[in-house]
């Protein structure tokens, strides 16, 4: 069971927009950064968002994040067939003094 | 170019014990939080372990407290990770991810090494 709790799946069209959201506590999300991770198959994770909403360079502005209290959500906009992938949320827990994931979204885009 | 490269990995019998070694290059390796993370066949990301800049701070998930250790050597530029007491639960991926941003934002990954628990 993951500290951070996400939808197993979703699933949009291609052009739609889709949101993952995911939810924590005080402990982690309340009080710390998000960052956001995509995983395409065999591959290892890459960072999308970092620090609630900021971009990495090379990450294409259809990814945006945002945080309310303690959960967060990851919007994709114009879904592409690329971008089927698992999506992981992650932050530091100020009671455990370790980092943590949410257990990944896998995202179809049909 | 940032580069994490990580080895070590293999079989092990229940019980035994395995240390991961990972090569930093690209950049300056003794300014950055670095931080194991685990990924087992099929399933999700674990973070395992941090330890601070200068090695002086170290974190551990609780289902490797006691058995792992984390160090660091910076003049060597090298993220260690050594396992004990290795169970069939400890099987997987094993990446060195590089913390650039706060709160465990991690912007570089390596490819992993692969410990198999089994006897």
């Amino acid at each position: 069971q993951s500290v951070l709790t996400q939808p197993p799946s979703v699933s949009a069209a291609p052009g739609q927009k889709v949101t993952i959201s995911c939810s924590g506590s005080s402990s982690n999300i309340g009080n710390n950064y998000v960052s956001w991770y995509q995983q395409l198959p065999g591959t290892v994770p890459k960072l999308l968002i970092y620090e609630n909403n900021k971009r990495p360079s090379g990450i294409p502005d259809r990814f945006s994040g945002s945080k309310s209290g303690t959960s967060a959500t990851l919007g994709i906009t114009g879904l592409q067939t690329g971008d089927e992938a698992d999506y992981y949320c992650g932050t530091s827990d100020s009671s455990l003094s370790a980092g943590v994931f949410g257990g990944g979204t896998k995202l179809t885009v049909l | 170019e940032v580069q994490l490269v990580e080895s070590g990995g293999g079989l092990v019998q229940p019980g035994g014990s395995l240390r991961l070694s990972c090569a930093a290059s690209g950049f300056t390796f003794s300014s950055y939080w670095m931080t194991w993370v685990r990924q087992a066949p099929g399933k999700g990301l674990e973070w395992v372990a941090n330890i601070k800049q200068d090695g002086s701070k170290k974190n551990y998930v609780d289902s490797v407290k006691g058995r792992f250790t984390i160090s660091r050597d910076n003049a060597k530029n090298s993220l260690y990770l050594q396992m004990n007491s290795l169970s069939a639960e400890d099987t997987a991926m094993y990446h060195c991810v590089r913390a650039a941003y706060s709160d465990e934002g991690f912007d570089h990954w390596g490819q992993g090494t692969l410990v198999t628990v089994s006897s």
